[in-house]
Parts: C-alpha cells; structure tokens; sequence
C-alpha cells in the first residue's frame, strides 16, 4: 500500500533561512507524488506535483521539490524563508493513478524574524 | 471561480447523536472526495464519488457513516451514530477528473464530540 512519511511535526526556520521538509514515500508502481500547503483557516492548496518527466518540479511561492527513486524520497525547499511561509505542509502520494491521495501527519513551519 | 464550499464550518455534538455535512464542489467537477483530518495527523480518503457513483469507500465506517453525492453534484456526509474518535475536520475536495487532476479542498468542518 503506498504511504507517506514526514519527520518531525514542527519545524522552526528563521527568516531568509533555507526551508527543507523531507518526505519519503512507499509504493508497488511509480508514483504520483504532490505537496500542499494549509494556511490558518483555509483549505490545503497544492504546491507542486510530479507525475512524469522532469525530476526537479517547480512550485508556487518559490517552492520545489526533487523526485529521487533511488531514495525514495521528494523532498520540499525554498531557498529563502518568508513570513508568509509559515503554515503547515503535506506530503501526499498516489500510485493508482485514480487520484487517492495517501497524506503523511504534516509538517508545522514556523517563521523566527 | 467560487470554490469548494462546505457547511457548517463547526459542529458540536454528543456522543451517540448524529451530524451531517455538506459540500458543494466547483462546477463541473466530476470527482468528489471526503477525507477525515484528526487532530496530528494528515487527512484519510473516506470515500471518493465519480458524478454520482461511488469509486471507492473502502476506508469509510460503513456501519456510522454514509455519504451521498445528489444529481453528481451536491454531496452529504453523515455520521449516526457519532464516537468520540469521531472528532475531527471533515475535508471535502473535487477534481475536474481522476486521473492527476489538481484537487480543490474546501475550509473543511470541524466535528467536536463529547
């Protein structure tokens, strides 16, 4: 069965800091893999996705994450931290093609000025 | 474009009662999905509706919840009767199709059962 895994529930990074929020997933096929963000009060958003093709996937807000087979993992970064990154991310997957989405527990970012 | 709408945004209940919850996703959406958001952990697909068939509910406690998608449109969720372990933001969110199209959440409606 595919399933997500995000370490660490909270994540505090100053302002301008490098953002990095790891996810590695478990699936039987190549899978489809996304990230969304939930600000306070809103529904999630999708940031990026990757389904096929390139590895490196660019995303809104300056975000983008790397799909590595071999590690099994797409991990999240933004070079420069902002305020209005703080919210929490999700890592999600989804290896039926049928848009399951299987979500790991999320990540809360915090923004230190 | 309006967005996926859901009411009401809270609900407080006992044990034992039940609740319901409503969506109504973007126009022209075929694809429709709950998903359960407990409090630390991210959201479980609860069911999933292609217009108004069900695609998958394998994941949803058939004997306390039920769901219906009206007209392919329009979907409700019901919870009778409701546990504890039911509390939680009940996500709903739509696609254009089923196949890696960009999913639409809505605010989500937080459930509290005491």
């Amino acid at each position: 069965a595919q399933s997500v895994t995000q370490l660490g529930s909270h994540v505090s990074v100053s302002e301008g800091a490098l953002v990095l929020l790891r996810c590695n997933y478990s699936s039987s096929v190549p899978p489809y893999l996304f990230w969304y963000v939930q600000y306070p009060n809103q529904g999630l958003q999708l940031l990026l996705k990757y389904t096929t093709g390139a590895t490196l996937v660019k995303g809104i807000n300056g975000f983008e994450a790397e799909f590595k087979k071999s590690e099994t993992s797409f991990h999240l970064t933004k070079p420069s931290a902002h305020m209005s990154d703080a919210a929490e991310y999700f890592c999600a997957v989804s290896d039926d093609g049928n848009n399951r989405l299987a979500f790991g527990k999320g990540n809360q970012v915090v923004v230190i000025p | 474009e309006a967005g996926v709408a859901q009411s009401p945004r809270y609900k407080i209940i006992e044990k034992r009662q039940s609740v319901a919850f409503w969506c109504n996703p973007i126009s022209g959406h075929a694809t429709l999905y709950w998903y359960q958001q407990i409090l630390g952990q991210g959201p479980k697909l609860l069911i999933q509706f292609q217009n108004n068939g069900v695609v998958d509910d394998s994941q949803l406690p058939k004997d306390r919840f039920s769901a219906e998608r009206l007209k392919g449109v329009d979907s409700t969720l019901k919870i009778q009767p409701a546990k504890l372990e039911d509390s939680a933001v009940y996500l709903c969110a739509s696609s254009l199709g089923r196949i890696t199209g960009e999913l639409f959440f809505g605010e989500g409606s937080r459930l509290t059962v005491l």
